[in-house]
């Protein structure tokens, strides 16, 4: 089963060029997530999509879009990287049911110059 | 939103002792879970157990055990008979009911031998 799947796996830009991760789940999770990880921190939430349809801002929203395509699909845009941008990216999915553990892709590393 | 603090940055522990990672939540919203999850060096985020807010006895699962105390709003991860392989970055998270899930910064826990 692939479960979350995440590309590109790594990538390299120069500061104001713009790029998508995509993300892609076939668990048939209701709920998507996108996180970054900066080096020796915990996640921190930059949107989330609690079903198909919707998208909800996460702690860190500033400098990214997101587009929820349709219930496998999870995208998440730069349209201006910053250095500040450089980190780890984490696509998870979510089952409905409120004991549901997040399934996590194996995270997508970014630098920016 | 809510709020996970886990104040142990790093913490050490002999091997085949058991040790306690703090975790402290705020939120105003009645029906919550949380969850623990594990990283290690390799970078991909391990599932270890549950809590819901209106679960009467604590979780357990295998050596791991939840101690939760809601009045407290505390939900430490106790870990029996520690092994070198759990040496690893340690997260707390809480979900609510709108299906926002945030984690807290970590603890890096180093097993001796």
């Amino acid at each position: 089963n692939a479960g979350v799947t995440q590309t590109p796996k790594f990538q390299v830009l120069k500061t104001g060029q713009s790029m998508t991760l995509q993300c892609a789940q076939d668990m048939n999770h209701n709920s998507m997530y996108w996180y970054r990880q900066d080096p020796g921190m915990g996640l921190r939430l930059i949107y989330y999509s609690a079903s198909e349809g919707t998208t909800d801002k996460g702690e860190v929203p500033n400098g990214y879009n997101v587009s929820r395509l349709n219930k496998r699909e999870f995208s998440l845009r730069l349209e201006s990287a910053a250095p500040s941008q450089t980190s780890v990216y984490f696509c998870a999915s979510l089952y409905t049911a409120f004991d549901g553990e997040l399934f996590f892709g194996e995270g997508s590393r970014l630098t920016v110059l | 939103a809510q709020k996970i603090t886990q104040t142990q940055p790093g913490m050490f522990v002999q091997e085949k002792e058991a040790v306690t990672l703090d975790c402290t939540y705020d939120t105003s919203d009645p029906s919550y879970g949380l969850f623990w999850y594990k990283q290690p060096s390799s970078g991909e985020m391990i599932f270890l157990i549950y809590q819901g807010s209106y679960d009467q006895q604590n979780a357990t699962e295998g050596r791991y055990s939840l101690n939760f105390q809601k009045a407290r709003k505390s939900a430490n991860l106790v870990i029996s008979a520690s092994q070198l392989g759990d040496s690893a970055m340690y997260f707390c998270a809480m979900r609510d009911r709108g299906n926002d899930m945030r984690f807290g910064a970590g603890t890096r826990l180093t097993v001796k031998p």
